[in-house]
């Protein structure tokens, strides 16, 4: 089965601090691959990262950065010197390739808020 | 180059009431999804598809039908709709190419409430 598990619901900083989103996944599949995505208030869902399971190397993408730990099955995002503009609901997804047959699941989203 | 494209965006229906939700994507895209968004629920998978004419269950498929008869297109059917499936719903599509994963494209969303 896959499965995955944002356990923040949400979280609140102030402006200019680091926030880290949490991340943990269930699957099977011994190729498969992560997702994260932004959904603004506005509604619609921004792809932000990949990260397939053979590749554990951290990525960092200007203030943006994702930790893969494949030992704890985590896949986290910080986001450093945070701004108001990065409020939004996260989204980390998970896809299989065998046992997954390409089924896309979802953790429940963290909502967060940046306050000036 | 359109993307993933829901039709309508927005709709009430009288419970009871049936409707199809159509998404069509103009990528070549393989995979499909339904996905119903609710709050503090994330996005839950209904149904999904593989390939023109296959369709398999998501997490929450009860009350909902797909078809897939073209490739492009990807249609989730309420046969007697009830309020429990008032919801946003979101489409989306993605691919397998030289044996990797593409991301997901997702519609824009339809918000149906079922009164």
């Amino acid at each position: 089965a896959q499965k995955v598990t944002q356990a923040q619901t949400e979280i609140s900083v102030v402006e200019k601090e680091d926030v880290t989103l949490d991340c943990v996944y269930e699957t099977r599949d011994t190729t498969y691959y992560l997702f994260w995505y932004k959904q603004p208030p506005s509604g619609e869902l921004v792809f932000l990262i990949r990260r397939n399971s053979f590749d554990e190397q951290n990525e960092i993408s200007g203030r943006y950065s994702w930790n893969f730990q494949k030992s704890t099955s985590s896949f986290n995002f910080t986001i450093t010197a945070s701004q108001v503009v990065d409020s939004a609901v996260y989204f980390c997804a998970l896809s299989g390739v065998i046992q997954g047959a390409q089924k896309l699941v979802f953790g429940q989203g963290t909502r967060l808020t940046i306050n000036p | 180059n359109a993307g993933v494209t829901q039709t309508p965006k927005f709709r009430v229906l009288k419970t009871g009431q049936s409707m199809t939700l159509l998404c069509a994507q103009d990528m070549n895209h393989e995979y499909m999804y339904w996905y119903r968004q609710d709050p503090g629920m994330g996005l839950r998978l209904i149904h999904y598809s593989v390939g023109e004419g296959t369709t398999a269950k998501g997490e929450v498929p009860d009350g909902y039908n797909v078809s897939r008869l073209k490739k492009q297109n990807f249609l989730l059917g309420l046969e007697s709709a009830a309020p429990s499936q008032t919801s946003v719903y979101f489409c989306a599509s993605s691919s397998r190419r030289n044996r990797v994963n593409t991301e997901a494209f997702f519609g824009q969303g339809t918000r149906l409430t079922v009164v």
